[in-house]
C-alpha cells in the first residue's frame, strides 16, 4: 500500500463545476497535510494547508481533513479551464521531517 | 523577485559521467531539499538540509550527494549517473516549521544515456 493514494485520472468537470479530488493515507499519526497544483511542465504550487479536522476554506478552494477516515479531499468551487492541472497530495507523516507525496489526480476543466 | 533557480535546466549525458545540479534560493531560508519526480511515482525526497552544513538522506538517497556550504546554495551531485536516474529534478526551499510553504524550483529534466 502506498503512503500516500491518489487517483491518477483524468478527472473531467465541465466549466463551473465542482471538482472534487481525493487523496488517503496510511500514517495514522500524520499531522500536517498539503495540496500542490502543478501545471504541465511546471513545477509545483501549494495551494492550501491544512492541520486540523473539518474544512477550511480559501477563495474556491476548500480542504477537508478528516483524520479517523484517513483522507484528506480538495474541492474546488465554480471550476474554470484554468484549473486544468494536476494536483499533489502531501502529508508530513509522523517523526518525519519531509512531504510524501500523492502521485497526483490530473484535473480536465472542459470549457 | 524570491525565487528558486535551478541550472542546468535540460541536461542530456552519458553513464558515469559526473554532474552537478545547482540549486540556489534568495529568501533566506534554512530549508532546502531535493525530489525527483517521476510518472506514477510522484515527487520523491533525495536529501534535504536544515541548514548550512546539516544534511539528510530522504526517501531515495542512493547514488546522489548533496552540500550546504552556504545558506542559499544546495548542489546535487551524479557521481556516477546512471540510466535509473534520468528523471525530472525539483529543488525547493522554506522556512522551517509545520506549513511553511516549500517554493519549487523550475526543474532540471535530466537524460543519461
Amino acid at each position: 500500500q502506498k503512503e500516500v493514494e491518489q487517483n491518477s485520472g483524468p478527472l473531467s468537470v465541465p466549466e463551473g463545476a465542482i471538482a472534487s479530488l481525493n487523496c488517503t493515507y496510511s500514517d495514522r499519526g500524520s499531522q500536517s497535510f498539503f495540496w500542490y497544483r502543478q501545471y504541465s511542465g511546471k513545477s509545483p504550487e501549494l495551494i492550501m494547508s491544512i492541520y486540523s479536522n473539518g474544512d477550511k476554506e480559501d477563495g474556491r478552494f476548500t480542504a477537508q481533513l478528516n483524520k479517523a477516515s484517513q483522507y484528506v479531499s480538495l474541492l474546488i468551487r465554480d471550476s474554470q479551464p484554468s484549473d486544468s492541472a494536476t494536483y499533489l497530495c502531501a502529508v508530513k507523516g509522523t517523526g518525519r521531517r519531509a512531504l510524501t507525496f500523492g502521485s497526483g489526480t490530473r484535473l480536465q476543466v472542459q470549457p | 523577485e524570491a525565487q528558486v533557480t535551478q541550472n542546468p535546466r535540460y541536461l542530456i549525458t552519458v553513464t558515469g559521467k559526473k554532474l552537478t545540479v545547482t540549486c540556489s534560493q534568495n529568501m533566506n531560508h534554512e530549508y532546502m531539499s531535493w525530489y525527483r519526480q517521476d510518472p506514477g511515482l510522484g515527487l520523491r525526497q533525495i536529501y534535504y538540509s536544515m541548514n548550512v552544513e546539516v544534511t539528510d538522506k530522504g526517501d531515495v538517497p542512493e547514488g546522489y550527494k548533496v552540500s550546504r556550504k552556504e545558506k542559499r546554495n544546495f548542489p546535487l551531485i551524479l557521481e556516477s549517473p546512471s540510466p535509473n536516474q534520468t528523471s525530472l529534478y525539483f529543488c525547493a526551499s522554506s522556512f522551517p516549521g509545520q506549513g511553511r510553504e516549500q517554493y519549487f524550483g523550475p526543474g532540471t529534466r535530466l537524460t543519461v544515456t
